[in-house]
C-alpha cells in the first residue's frame, strides 16, 4: 500500500524566514493535495497539484510535484505567524473512491 | 471557511455505545468522504458516498456505517465504541463523482467531531 513521508515532522522557524515540507511517497504520484489544519481542527484546502512538473503558488505558499522522485515540496517565503500550524498532504488512491492517503503531516511554529 | 459543517462539535461516550455523527456538504456537492484522524497522525480515509450509495472504503470494520440522504448530507454511525475509537472525525465533500484530481472537483473537509471514547 502506499505511504506518504513528510519531513521534517516540526519546524520552529523565526517570522520572515523562508522554508520547506517535503512529502515523498513510496510509489508514484499521480497527484496531490496540500492542507493546513490548526490543532484540533478541520483541514483547510491549500492546493492540489494534478501532474508531474506543475507548480502551484498561493499568497507566499508554493507547492511543486515531482513525478520521477516521488515526491511535492511545500515552500513558504518570508513567514508569518499566520502561517503557523499543521501541514499535512494527501496523495491520490488509485480508483475513485475520494480516498487520500495522508503523510503524519508537519507541525510548523513561526515566531515573532 | 468551506461550507461543510459537522454536528456535533465534542462528543464524549463510553465504550460499548453506539454514536452518530452528522455532515452538511457544501452547497452544490453530491460526494461526501470520511475519515478519522488519531492525535499526532494523519487522516485516514473511512469510506464515500455518491448518490447514497457507498463506493469506496478504508480499512475499518463493519461497525463503521454511513448514509447519504437525497439531499447529499451524511451521517457516519459507530458501533460498539472502542477505546482507539477516540479521534477527531472529519468530513469532506467535492462537487461531483470525477476524480480528485478534476479541476473544480477539489475536496474541501469540514471543521470535524472530536470523539472522547471513555
Amino acid at each position: 500500500s502506499q505511504e506518504l513521508e513528510q519531513s521534517p515532522q516540526s519546524l520552529i522557524v523565526q517570522e520572515g524566514k523562508n522554508l520547506t515540507i517535503n512529502c515523498t511517497s513510496s510509489k508514484t504520484l499521480y497527484g496531490l493535495y496540500w492542507y493546513k489544519q490548526k490543532y484540533g481542527e478541520g483541514l483547510i484546502f491549500l492546493m492540489m497539484l494534478q501532474k508531474g512538473g506543475e507548480e502551484k503558488s498561493h499568497e507566499k505558499i508554493t507547492a511543486k510535484l515531482d513525478e520521477k522522485k516521488q515526491q511535492s515540496s511545500l515552500h513558504i517565503t518570508a513567514s508569518q505567524p499566520s502561517h503557523a500550524g499543521i501541514y499535512l498532504c494527501g496523495a491520490v488512491g488509485s480508483g475513485n473512491t475520494g480516498k487520500l492517503i495522508f503523510g503524519q503531516g508537519t507541525t510548523l511554529q513561526v515566531k515573532p | 471557511e468551506t461550507g461543510v459543517t459537522q454536528s456535533p462539535t465534542h462528543l464524549i461516550k463510553t465504550r460499548g455505545q453506539q454514536v452518530t455523527l452528522r455532515c452538511s456538504s457544501q452547497s452544490g456537492h453530491n460526494t461526501v468522504s470520511w475519515y478519522q484522524q488519531a492525535l499526532g497522525q494523519g487522516p485516514q480515509f473511512i469510506f464515500q458516498y455518491y448518490r447514497e450509495e457507498e463506493n469506496g472504503r478504508g480499512n475499518f470494520p463493519p461497525r463503521f456505517s454511513g448514509l447519504q440522504f437525497p439531499n447529499y448530507s451524511s451521517e457516519l454511525n459507530v458501533n460498539a465504541l472502542e477505546l482507539d475509537d477516540s479521534a477527531l472525525y472529519l468530513c469532506a465533500s467535492r462537487p461531483g463523482w470525477g476524480g480528485l484530481l478534476s479541476r473544480r472537483n477539489e475536496q474541501f473537509f469540514g471543521p470535524g467531531t472530536r470523539l472522547t471514547v471513555l
